[in-house]
């Protein structure tokens, strides 16, 4: 079955304490992405890869790192969490960049995540 | 930069009845994209429909079509013979051809209602 998977889907955390979220997908996509998903704020976009070691800065990229080190991967780092970092976070994946083309991006099922 | 407004926070409508979300954008592109994404209480963000800006004619899937009015820099959603299914958020979304991130609007919650 083709899916993101996404880890933790939930996961309480202290200010300060490095904590990473993993994105893994079967479908050979070369585009992914995180987005943070906030109540009157939609989704934005924090970081995507267009492929293998190839990152860019979404919208929100403050606070946040990634790597893509394999195609299937795309882990999302916070390397020092802050309350303001509290939200719902998604990843995506896509044949070719987010939606340019007849596939569509696929989303995970989130991770949210509480910075206390 | 691009952005996308959706004015209407919330609506709801009757079983079987039509309605049409609104979403506006701002862009001095020519070439683009644009999405509605829907999202359940299962919080899962599932495509509904897409629409290249070189194409005139608007798209359509099942009970859902839009009415992409490019001069205006409007694309709405309509979603006829609604069903308690379609209960959701929906968003609408642009992205540029070039390299730049996909922009979401702040989402409509649809309510359907028996």
């Amino acid at each position: 079955e083709a899916q993101v998977t996404q880890n933790p889907r939930y996961l309480i955390t202290v200010t300060g304490k490095k904590l990473t979220v993993t994105c893994s997908q079967n479908m050979n996509h070369e585009y992914m992405s995180w987005y943070r998903q906030d109540p009157g704020l939609g989704l934005r976009q924090i970081y995507y890869s267009m492929n293998v070691e190839v990152t860019d800065k979404g919208d929100v990229p403050e606070g946040y790192k990634v790597s893509r080190k394999e195609k299937r991967n795309f882990p999302l780092i916070l390397e020092s969490p802050s309350p303001n970092q509290t939200s719902l976070y998604f990843c995506a994946s896509s044949l070719s960049r987010a939606g340019i083309s007849n596939q569509p991006q696929h989303f995970g099922d989130g991770t949210r995540l509480s910075i206390l | 930069a691009q952005t996308v407004t959706q004015s209407q926070p919330e609506m709801s409508v009757q079983e079987a009845e039509t309605v049409t979300l609104s979403c506006t954008y701002d862009t001095s592109e020519s070439n683009y994209y644009l999405f509605w994404y829907k999202q359940p209480p299962s919080r899962q963000m599932i495509l509904v429909i897409r629409q290249e800006a070189y194409k005139q004619q608007n798209a359509t899937e099942n009970r859902f079509s839009v009415n992409f009015q490019k001069a205006a820099k409007s694309f709405s959603l309509k979603i006829s013979d609604s069903q308690l299914g379609d209960t959701a958020m929906y968003f609408c979304a642009f992205l540029y051809s070039g390299n730049t991130p996909l922009v979401f609007g702040k989402g409509t919650r649809l309510s359907v209602i028996a």
